[in-house]
């Protein structure tokens, strides 16, 4: 079984705080995802990445950046956090370049800023 | 513009009824269309898949249809159990650019 798993369930940070997400996945895929989720709203994409220090820029990237130094961990970045960015935090991962739909999901970071 | 549009909105049934949530889309070209259970705090986990050329696609109690002329999508939940309470999300795949269009999802409720 694909396993992707993110470093926090839950997370609580102030406005102006730098906040690190971090994502891993064991089985050697080249893509990997974050997206936001918002009620009343679908999944949207942050940003994703298909190889090793590649990124590539989603539907909504302002106010964060990513990193992408493994084969296997993808950490979203949020360099000064504001309430805005209050959401549920998914990461996903696919097994190669022409499989961008079977996406396999991580159980998702609940991130507060105060 | 690329949109996924799904309804109900929310929808509570009694623990053993059938139910049937819908879900419209006007990506184009189209690729294939994908359901979602997402339970609550968790990451969503995938169905079914179909393509142009499927129609319907069974997963035990869950069957997707697809209508590829009217680009409508169903997905149809039989005998429900309260472990089918969870977020359903239709997502489609544009056959360009790696594309995925995600609905907002149906939140499903079952109740004994």
């Amino acid at each position: 079984d694909v396993k992707v798993t993110q470093s926090s369930r839950y997370l609580v940070k102030r406005t102006g705080e730098k906040v690190f997400l971090e994502c891993v996945q064991d089985m050697d895929h080249e893509n990997m995802f974050w997206y936001r989720q918002d009620p009343g709203l679908g999944l949207r994409l942050i940003y994703f990445s298909y190889d090793v220090k590649m990124k590539e820029k989603g539907d909504i990237p302002e106010g964060y950046s990513v990193s992408r130094e493994k084969k296997e961990r993808f950490s979203l970045i949020l360099e000064s956090a504001s309430t805005n960015q209050t959401s549920m935090y998914l990461c996903a991962s696919s097994p190669s370049r022409r499989s961008y739909n079977e996406q396999f999901f991580g159980p998702g970071t609940r991130l507060t800023v105060l | 513009k690329n949109q996924v549009e799904q309804s109900p909105q929310s929808l509570i049934i009694l623990e053993g009824k059938n139910c049937t949530l819908q879900c419209n889309y006007t990506v184009s070209p189209f690729s294939n269309l994908r359901w979602y259970k997402q339970d609550t705090g968790r990451g969503p986990v995938s169905l079914t898949i179909m393509t142009f050329s499927e129609n319907t696609k069974s997963n035990g109690r869950y069957t997707a249809t697809l209508d590829a002329d009217t680009k409508q999508s169903s997905l149809h939940i039989t005998a429900s159990q309260l472990s089918d309470s969870a977020s359903y999300i239709c997502v489609v795949s544009a056959s360009y650019g790696n594309k995925l269009v995600f609905g907002a999802g149906t939140i499903l409720r079952v109740k004994s």
